[in-house]
C-alpha cells in the first residue's frame, strides 16, 4: 500500500512570510496528526484530526498556525506568519484509528527553514 | 506531566557489537510502549510496541526491549549491529490517562566498522 505523502520536502522563506504543507494519509486511515520536530528533538504533537474533526490542538498555536482536513482525507498545515523559531520539519502521519494501542504511520516530513 | 527520557542522545558502537538504547518514561499508570526508527532522510517507521502480556517484546530487523513496570523503563536492545541499523531511534509512550503520545528527543546510534 503507499505510504504518507508529503509536499513540499523543503521550503525556505522569510520570516513573516506565510508557508502551506500538504499531506495525504495512507488510504482508509481515520486518524491524521501532524507533529513538529526541531532538531535534537523528538516530534511534538501540533494537531491530531479524527476524520475531518479535531481530536486535539492544545499544542497548536493558533495565532500563527491553522490546519484542516476537508472532506476527512488530505489535510494542510498552515503558518502565517512564520518565525524563525518555527524552523523545523514537520511530520504528517496516520493511523487506521485513534486508538492509543495502533502504530502511526509517518510520512518522510517536510524540513522548513525560516530565514 | 508526562514525559519521556531517553537517556543517550548519542550512542557510538562497533558492528557487530550489542547496543541497549535506554527509555525512561515519567508515570507508573497504564501505558503503551512504541519504538521507533529514523533512517536518513526517510519516515519514522515502527520498530516494536508493547501493549500488554510478556514484557520482552521482538521486534524488526532483531531488535527487543523489555517493559519494567517498576523502573518505568522499556529499553530497546540487539545482539548485534549492523552498520544499517545506524538511524535514529525514538522512544514513545502514549498514557491511557491522557489520551495521547509523547515522543522522547531520540538516539542517534552510529554503527562503525
Amino acid at each position: 500500500e503507499a505510504g504518507v505523502a508529503q509536499s513540499p520536502r523543503y521550503k525556505i522563506i522569510e520570516k513573516r512570510q506565510s508557508v502551506a504543507f500538504w499531506c495525504n494519509p495512507i488510504s482508509g486511515h481515520a486518524t491524521l496528526y501532524w507533529y513538529q520536530q526541531i532538531l535534537g528533538q523528538g516530534p511534538k504533537l501540533l494537531i491530531q484530526f479524527q476524520n475531518n474533526g479535531v481530536v486535539d490542538d492544545s499544542q497548536l498555536p493558533k495565532d500563527r498556525f491553522s490546519a484542516e482536513r476537508l472532506k476527512g482525507v488530505d489535510s494542510t498545515l498552515k503558518i502565517q506568519p512564520a518565525k524563525l523559531e518555527d524552523s523545523a520539519v514537520y511530520l504528517c502521519a496516520s493511523s487506521h484509528r485513534a486508538a492509543l494501542t495502533d502504530e502511526q504511520f509517518f510520512g518522510p516530513g517536510t524540513r522548513l527553514t525560516v530565514l | 506531566a508526562q514525559s519521556v527520557t531517553q537517556l543517550d542522545s548519542q550512542v557510538p558502537v562497533f558492528e557487530e557489537a550489542p547496543v541497549e538504547l535506554r527509555c525512561n518514561y515519567s508515570s507508573s499508570v497504564s501505558v503503551y510502549l512504541f519504538w521507533y526508527v529514523q533512517y536518513p532522510n526517510q519516515g519514522l517507521q515502527l520498530l516494536l510496541k508493547y501493549l500488554s502480556g510478556s514484557t520482552l517484546v521482538k521486534g524488526i530487523n532483531g531488535f527487543e526491549a523489555e517493559f519494567n513496570k517498576s523502573q518505568t523503563s522499556f529499553h530497546l536492545r540487539k545482539p548485534s549491529v549492523h552498520i544499517s541499523d545506524t538511524a535514529e531511534y525514538f522512544c514513545a509512550v502514549s498514557y491511557t490517562n491522557a489520551g495521547k503520545s509523547t515522543f522522547g528527543d531520540g538516539t542517534t546510534l552510529t554503527v562503525k566498522p
